[in-house]
């Protein structure tokens, strides 16, 4: 079965600092990963994504985030939060042979400090 | 522009009194599936469709129904509303399950009293 853990349903960071949300995944065949950010009152929109091709995917507003098989992992980083950053972020996973389901991690709610 | 549209984006009810969301995509993508939101929870699927004529069961289903008729429309039916489905929902569309984007609507914030 697939499954994703997040670390910390809510971190905090100055503005400036570096931004590092974790993700962890379970899933017994290659999986593609996602992550998403979910604004106040919004609904979901991808942020990057991970198909199996280069293990340090960038995507919008600076965030990137690397894959490790060894460590079941796709963490997200961003060098420098700004205020605008905040908001709730969810990493997801699928995989192909699963019957086509997502499976959503809880999600971090992240609060920029000015 | 491309988007998924939701109707209601608010809705108070009653128990037992059955209830409609819509949504409809203009992407022309095949693949459409309803998640609910509760805090600590995360998402969780509730009902998915390859296409049209073809759904299945997510990992919460209890107390919905689904219809794909149309390739952009899939409403979530409640048939008789329960406190426990008071929650945010979310539709999303995408041309395929596994490695493509999903796109989402606004949400319907669903409050059953």
């Amino acid at each position: 079965a697939q499954s994703v853990t997040q670390l910390g349903s809510h971190v905090s960071v100055s503005e400036g600092a570096l931004v590092l949300l974790r993700c962890n995944y379970s899933s017994s065949v290659p999986p593609y990963l996602f992550w998403y950010v979910q604004y106040p009152n919004q609904g979901l929109q991808l942020l990057l994504k991970y198909t199996s091709a280069a293990t340090l995917v960038k995507g919008i507003n600076g965030f990137e985030a690397e894959f490790k098989k060894s460590e079941t992992s796709f963490h997200l980083t961003k060098p420098s939060a700004h205020m605008s950053d905040a908001a709730e972020y969810f990493c997801a996973v699928s995989v192909s042979n699963t019957g086509n389901q997502f499976y959503f991690g809880t999600g971090t709610s992240l609060t920029v400090i000015p | 522009e491309a988007q998924v549209t939701q109707n209601p984006r608010y809705l108070i009810t009653v128990t037992g009194k059955k209830l409609t969301v819509t949504c409809s995509q203009n992407m022309n993508h095949e693949y459409m599936s309803w998640y609910r939101q509760d805090p600590g929870l995360g998402l969780r699927q509730i009902y998915y469709s390859m296409n049209v004529e073809v759904t299945d069961k997510g990992d919460v289903p209890e107390g919905y129904k689904v219809s794909r008729k149309e390739k952009r429309n899939f409403p979530l039916i409640l048939e008789s509303p329960s406190p426990n489905q008071t929650s945010l929902y979310f539709c999303a569309s995408s041309f395929s399950p596994a490695n493509t984007e999903a796109f989402f609507g606004q949400g319907t914030r669903l409050t059953v009293v």
